[in-house]
């Protein structure tokens, strides 16, 4: 399909659980990036992939943060042991090139509310 | 200092008006530039690229890019009240991350 695919659409998990989120990319689609926003549209950079490969994880906090893109599997973002300041809305976007598309710049999915309580 | 400003507003104006929503960043090393839209509780929808100076026109939208005074910006003309929303630059850092502005909340009146 032509959109990036991304469940569940809300999660509340209790401070110390373990949260995973996941990502369905564009068919074709070869680059993989997550993003957290946080309150007043503050977007950051966590983690982006080639493949199945990790292209660029400056911005994952490692400690508490994973992500994988298995082949013929969704791609997922996991995070240990969650933290108050972990609630934000993630999203995911996708490109077949790492610069974007034939328009480009990078189809986002419609993110992962995630609420830690 | 953050490396992309965008004023947040909100900025309300009438339908039918010429909007102006701008950028500045301090990175000159940022190669490609973009205009997301953003509704309530959605994720980003790409309006406009570009990756140089100029300006690109799409419809309504024009994308305007000034690198030598380090300044981007987005027109919509004959503006709808289907335009509020939020509106949000970013530009590619090394290995083509997006670097973000805070988003511009506008608000078209009827």
């Amino acid at each position: 399909g032509e959109e990036v695919a991304q469940t569940p659409k809300h999660l509340v998990r209790g401070e110390g659980q373990k949260a995973k989120l996941y990502c369905a990319p564009i068919k074709g689609h070869s680059y993989v990036f997550w993003y957290q926003q946080v309150l007043k549209n503050e977007f950051k950079f966590l983690i982006s992939f080639q493949n199945e490969n990790v292209f660029d994880e400056t911005g994952m906090p490692k400690e508490r943060f994973s992500a994988k893109c298995l082949p013929n599997s969704p791609c997922s973002l996991e995070i240990q042991a969650t933290k108050l300041e972990d609630s934000a809305v993630y999203f995911c976007a996708s490109s077949p090139y790492l610069a974007g598309g034939i328009r480009g710049g990078y189809t986002f999915g419609s993110g992962t509310r995630l609420t830690v309580v | 200092q953050k490396e992309v400003e965008q004023d947040p507003g909100p900025l309300s104006v009438p339908e039918g008006a010429i909007v102006s929503l701008n950028c500045t960043y301090s990175n000159s090393a940022f190669q490609y530039f973009m205009w997301y839209r953003q509704y309530s509780r959605k994720g980003p929808e790409l309006l406009m690229y570009t990756y140089s100076s100029g300006n690109k026109e799409d419809g309504r939208f024009t994308a305007q890019v000034d690198k030598s005074s380090k300044y981007i910006s987005l027109f919509i003309r004959d503006s709808q009240p289907s335009d509020s929303a939020t509106y949000l630059c970013a530009m590619t850092g090394s290995n083509y991350q997006l670097i973000w502005g805070a988003g511009t909340k506008l608000i078209i009146k009827p």
